[in-house]
């Protein structure tokens, strides 16, 4: 019930596509849902999140599409980059028992943009 | 905004030592850090998270012996790797938040390499 599922595991994408990274749950108690960036030798870099009363959240070339109801959610990357290219990890915050919140991480999707 | 340092980067020590991480938020007061470990090519485990004048909430499985973590002011937590083995060696990331709503997200650090000889 604490897992968050992300998939691919691996993603390769020609320059100028668009790269999309699903991930599911099953916690209803999950109340918001970030993305990251990590790059090798980097500490992760929050991209875009979105809140469950949200279907959608655009910055940039960045999109998270969400749906409630069947506890998923994506990450579209428009217009995909070389530069894009890093290890993508979906995330859902929840609160624990000890009045603390904390983060259930997906495995990650290791996307790679081909120029 | 909501820069965390971490420091050092990279250290190398011979094994039984004990290696102290630094984590500091530079513009913003972190009520709550977290320390994850990341093995290569796999997602973030978290180990422990702290809040600000309190003892540290372990995850299962980690023991608290092993990795001491002091969260004595807003701006710095330290992780202490007790007596470190080659089993050790790891990734080992924090990151901070605020106190706030739900959509305060966590930022993180740049990360420490730490291997053991």
């Amino acid at each position: 019930q604490q897992q968050v599922k992300q998939s691919p595991q691996s993603l390769i994408v020609q320059k100028g596509g668009i790269s999309i990274i699903n991930c599911a749950y099953e916690n209803t108690a999950f109340d918001y849902f970030p993305w990251y960036q990590q790059f090798p030798g980097k500490g992760p870099a929050l991209l875009i999140a979105i809140r469950p009363d949200v279907s959608e959240k655009k910055e940039g070339r960045f999109t998270i599409s969400f749906n409630k109801s069947a506890k998923q959610f994506s990450l579209h990357i428009m217009d995909s980059q070389p530069g894009d290219s890093a290890t993508y990890f979906c995330a859902a915050s929840i609160q624990n028992a000890g009045n603390n919140r904390k983060l259930i991480w997906g495995l990650g999707t290791s996307l790679a943009v081909n120029p | 905004g909501a820069v965390v340092s971490q420091h050092p980067s990279w250290v190398i020590c011979k094994s039984g030592t004990s290696v102290k991480i630094e984590c500091r938020s530079l513009d913003f007061q972190a009520t709550t850090m977290f320390w994850y470990r990341q093995f290569p090519k796999q997602s973030l485990m978290l180990m422990a998270t702290s809040n600000e004048g309190s003892k540290a909430t372990y995850e299962q499985g980690v023991e608290k012996d092993k990795f001491l973590i002091n969260h004595a002011s807003l701006t710095l937590s330290t992780l202490t790797v007790t007596s470190a083995h080659p089993e050790d060696s790891s990734f080992y990331i924090c990151s901070a938040r605020t106190l706030g709503a739900q959509g305060q997200p966590q930022h993180f650090g740049d990360g420490t390499r730490l291997s053991i000889l």
